[in-house]
């Protein structure tokens, strides 16, 4: 079935340096796709609707200098988050509606940690 | 604009226990609604969703009904056992436009107990 995979899984950067988390959708192409935030023990925060040959779309308070959406194809997007700070540190989770729109995947997510 | 509201955990049971999470939500138009499941070290998944009013989703014997007069969406099980232990999420996914935006509630530790 469709499956949508993150990768890295985890990763530990130095303060100031810049980081990106790669969404690939498998077996399926997706036009949009979603980059969501999960602090410890809070919700999902959407960040950025990402558009395949587009800008994306960020949410009201989201930095988009600060994170940088490129959906380059059909099934990949890829998130960069620039210049990380510790408060950066953050479960990231990309997800993608399926072909008929009827089913969104999720990521398996990226812990970013920022020291 | 959307929102979700779910009531906040944690929430502890003893096995075979019954659970009702709450949530009720705010939207225009007819929304879809879900429910995931964030087990330990886990990425999401799906539970359950519903897509009209009345609709009823069930799934390994969780079960929420779409009401719509009400705006609500709880999630039930009859007897809850300890691997349901998890984190559960009410979601909602706009009506219409060009939005397929999921909304998330803040989420709900579910804690059972042998």
């Amino acid at each position: 079935g469709a499956v949508v995979s993150q990768h890295p899984s985890w990763v530990i950067c130095k303060s100031g340096t810049s980081v990106k988390i790669e969404c690939r959708s498998l077996d399926f192409q997706a036009t949009t796709m979603f980059w969501y935030r999960q602090f410890p023990k809070q919700s999902l925060m959407l960040m950025a609707t990402s558009n395949e040959g587009s800008k994306a779309t960020y949410e009201q308070g989201v930095e988009k200098d600060k994170f940088l959406i490129n959906h380059a194809s059909l099934t990949l997007s890829t998130l960069t988050v620039t210049s990380a700070h510790p408060e950066d540190s953050s479960f990231y989770i990309c997800s993608a509606w399926d072909s008929s729109g009827n089913t969104i995947y999720f990521g398996e997510g990226s812990w970013l940690t920022v020291v | 604009g959307n929102s979700v509201t779910q009531m906040e955990g944690p929430v502890t049971l003893s096995e075979e226990a019954f659970l009702t999470i709450n949530c009720t939500y705010t939207a225009t138009g007819y929304p879809s609604l879900f429910w995931y499941v964030q087990y330990p070290g886990e990425g999401l998944q799906l539970l359950l969703k519903a897509t009209k009013a009345d609709d009823k989703g069930s799934n390994k014997g969780f079960e929420a009904t779409y009401r719509k007069e009400t705006t609500s969406f709880h999630l039930e099980k009859g007897s809850v056992q300890v691997s349901d232990s998890a984190v559960y999420f009410c979601a909602l996914r706009g009506y219409g436009g060009a939005t397929n935006k999921l909304i998330f509630g803040t989420g709900t530790l579910l804690a059972v107990q042998p």
